[in-house]
């Protein structure tokens, strides 16, 4: 079956830079999309891109543009997701999510991760 | 921008059907898909190009769409189907999701 594992949650200062993970297995990972979505505390969803590790091409939201980087390794399955010069507002859940269709960029998120929160604080 | 707006809550009596609107500019003319979150978990998508259900996905979700308005309905409304429900679409190679809807059935 599809999982999606996130890497632990994460503390960071104003200014500093997190890296999330999103480690694939049951499904072949080099072939299907994978997005970010984030989700601040009580509040609704935001897309932030996608990446497809077959190639490793990406297309960021425009939001965070300049950034957001996100990467793969694709002999372990993994996605990662590297946000910089983070702020306060930036606290929220990230989720990695595959798109639903083998090779196509649908934009229909079928698996989510549990998610990563990341807490920015002083 | 694009935009997607949601109503912020709706309220269902138990086994009535509850009707969650989206509506933005030429919705009609944009797959939407819909997500069902409950509170600490991960969305699920219920429905997916307007109308598709994913497997496991009970027949009492369906979804529509015309002109500026995509509806998602769930029928005969169980307890269970109490969460917070999202619309999403896409214009341009941007993602948009509406701003949610809590579903309340009392």
């Amino acid at each position: 079956q599809v999982q999606l594992v996130h890497s632990g949650a994460e503390m960071k200062k104003p200014g500093a830079s997190v890296k999330v993970s999103c480690k694939a297995s049951g499904y072949a990972f080099t072939d299907y999309y994978m997005h970010w979505v984030r989700q601040a505390p009580g509040q609704g969803l935001e897309w932030m891109g996608w990446i497809i590790p077959r190639s490793g091409g990406t297309k960021y939201a425009q939001k965070f543009q300049g950034r957001v980087t996100m990467t793969r390794d694709t002999s372990i399955s993994t996605a990662y997701m590297e946000l910089s010069r983070l702020r306060s507002d930036d606290t929220a859940v990230y989720f990695c999510v595959r798109d639903r269709d083998r090779w196509e960029l649908l934009y229909v998120f079928d698996y989510w991760g549990q998610g990563t929160l990341v807490t920015v604080s002083s | 921008s694009f935009e997607l707006t949601q109503p912020p809550s709706v309220s269902v009596s138990p086994g009535q059907t509850a009707s969650i609107t989206c509506s933005g500019d030429n919705l009609g003319e944009k797959y939407t898909s819909w997500y069902q979150q409950k509170p600490g978990q991960s969305p699920t998508l219920v429905i997916f190009q307007h109308r598709k259900r994913p497997s496991g996905i009970p027949e009492r979700f369906s979804g529509s769409n015309s002109g500026n308005t995509a509806t998602l309905t769930i029928s005969g409304t169980q307890a269970v189907d109490e969460a917070d429900y999202y619309c999403q679409a896409w214009d341009s190679s941007t993602v948009v999701f509406g701003g949610g809807t809590k579903l309340t059935v009392l």
